[in-house]
């Protein structure tokens, strides 16, 4: 079975500052998608970046970017130029090319930023 | 439209009740799910239709009944339900089911049993 590990409950930073947040994954498949949801205290449950397995180039969007090393299996977010609104519990999702569009997430990273 | 809708935000109810969330999207999705999310923990794959149809019961108990009318709508029929079943419920769709294709989440509704 797949499983995805985030090792940190809770993470703070300073606004302005630069923050990762760690991800790990096990599979056995070769072809899978990688993806950072971000879940502000209103709920709604936010795609913030997604990384498919078969490029090599990290992803990144604006503010956020990942390191994928698909061969440690390590999936970390880096959020740059932190901001009060990043404040969110941030889940880490795999989906694998056999389960259809099954997402399996991450415990969860909960995000402070402090002003 | 890139937004699912859920109604209500709130709900209470006793354990005699029975009551409906509706979860709705117009962005011409064929794939709908349920999730129920506890606090502080993910979400939990409770049922996915596909194409209208019941593709997935992550085993989840009867006094949970989904029911997609519609390619845009979905509903979850709540019947007998217990304390332990108080959490946020969301909805999330996708453009179908296979592979590779992202989850757009709604609000949530918020659920105490009471």
């Amino acid at each position: 079975a797949q499983t995805v590990t985030q090792s940190q409950p809770e993470m703070s930073v300073q606004e302005a500052e630069t923050v990762t947040l760690s991800c790990t994954y096990d599979t056995s498949e070769s072809n899978y998608y990688l993806f950072w949801y971000k879940q502000p205290p209103s709920r709604q449950m936010i795609l913030v970046i997604r990384q498919e397995a078969y490029k090599q180039q990290n992803a990144t969007e604006n503010r956020f970017s990942v390191n994928f090393q698909k061969a440690a299996k390590s999936f970390s977010l880096k959020i740059s130029d932190s901001q009060l609104g990043d404040t969110a519990m941030y889940f880490c999702a795999f989906m694998q090319e056999t389960s259809g569009s099954r997402l399996t997430f991450g415990e969860g990273t909960q995000l402070t930023v402090n002003p | 439209d890139t937004e699912v809708t859920q109604t209500p935000k709130h709900l209470v109810m006793g354990m005699t009740n029975k009551k409906s969330l509706k979860c709705e999207q117009h962005m011409g999705h064929r794939a709908m799910y349920w999730y129920k999310q506890k606090a502080k923990k993910p979400p939990e794959l409770m049922f996915v239709y596909s194409y209208e149809k019941l593709s997935i019961n992550e085993s989840v108990p009867s006094r949970f009944s989904p029911e997609c009318p519609n390619s845009s709508l979905l509903n979850l029929h709540l019947h007998a339900l217990q304390p332990e079943d108080s959490a946020l419920y969301l909805c999330a769709s996708s453009p179908s089911w296979s592979s590779y294709n992202e989850q757009f989440f709604g609000p949530g509704t918020r659920l105490t049993v009471l």
